[in-house]
């Protein structure tokens, strides 16, 4: 069974240009999530869907980060316009439903420099 | 922020079990403690979760205290490729992943 899907790996592009990430998660997976990781630290959640729906962008810089979930499975970070201070791995994650006893599942994420 | 306190690092030698601690003194009765690892480059991987009972899977075995205060993940007979950082988690009913700074353990040749 495929895994969490993620493109691109790695993402090199001038500050103020627009990014995009793209996640496919494991199929049947209606739980998915954003995570960003700095260099050293621990990923931290950008946003979690329970299918279309946004349940939880608290920590989602909204003047310029955004993302989609359209009919519920993949998914699209976007960055517009990127700062230096966005390099970093950007993590997706799936799991089947969003109970706790549920373990999420990760993919390779994208590594983004902001030069 | 992460409601658990790890070793930022360890050695274990190769063959040896890697006993990892993580203290979560305020943990509530529902919650969960999780165990990830992320070997480098990668995404986090699922070791293993517990409420209150020890767990033992295929990878690793968690043992918490009964007071729940703490935890222990052991790498029964560890190789190289467990080099990796640990993070031990504690989740609740929200589903949050609240991610701290792990333990990055070296497994010696």
């Amino acid at each position: 069974e495929a895994g969490v899907v993620q493109s691109p790996r790695y993402k090199i592009i001038e500050k103020k240009q627009p990014v995009a990430f793209w996640c496919n998660p494991i199929s049947g997976h209606n739980t998915l999530y954003w995570y960003l990781q700095n260099l050293g630290q621990g990923p931290e959640l950008l946003i979690r869907y329970e299918n279309e729906e946004a349940v939880d962008d608290s920590q989602l810089p909204k003047d310029r980060f955004s993302a989609e979930r359209l009919k519920g499975v993949d998914s699209t970070l976007k960055i517009q316009p990127a700062e230096l201070g966005d390099s970093a791995v950007y993590l997706c994650a799936s799991s089947f439903g969003g109970q706790v006893d549920n373990e999420q599942f990760f993919g390779p994420g994208t590594r983004l420099t902001v030069l | 922020d992460a409601k658990t306190t790890q070793p930022p690092s360890m050695d274990c030698a190769e063959g040896r079990a890697a006993n990892l601690p993580c203290n979560h003194s305020t943990i509530s009765g529902n919650e969960y403690v999780y165990w990830y690892r992320q070997i480098h480059s990668q995404g986090p991987q699922y070791i293993i979760h517990g409420l209150k009972n020890n767990e033992t899977n295929e990878m690793a075995s968690l043992i918490i205290t009964e007071d729940r205060k703490s935890s222990t993940l052991i790498l029964p007979h560890a190789t190289l490729r467990d080099t990796a950082v640990y993070y031990c988690i504690v989740r609740g009913r929200d589903d949050k992943i609240i991610f701290g700074k792990g333990t990055r353990l070296h497994i010696l040749p």
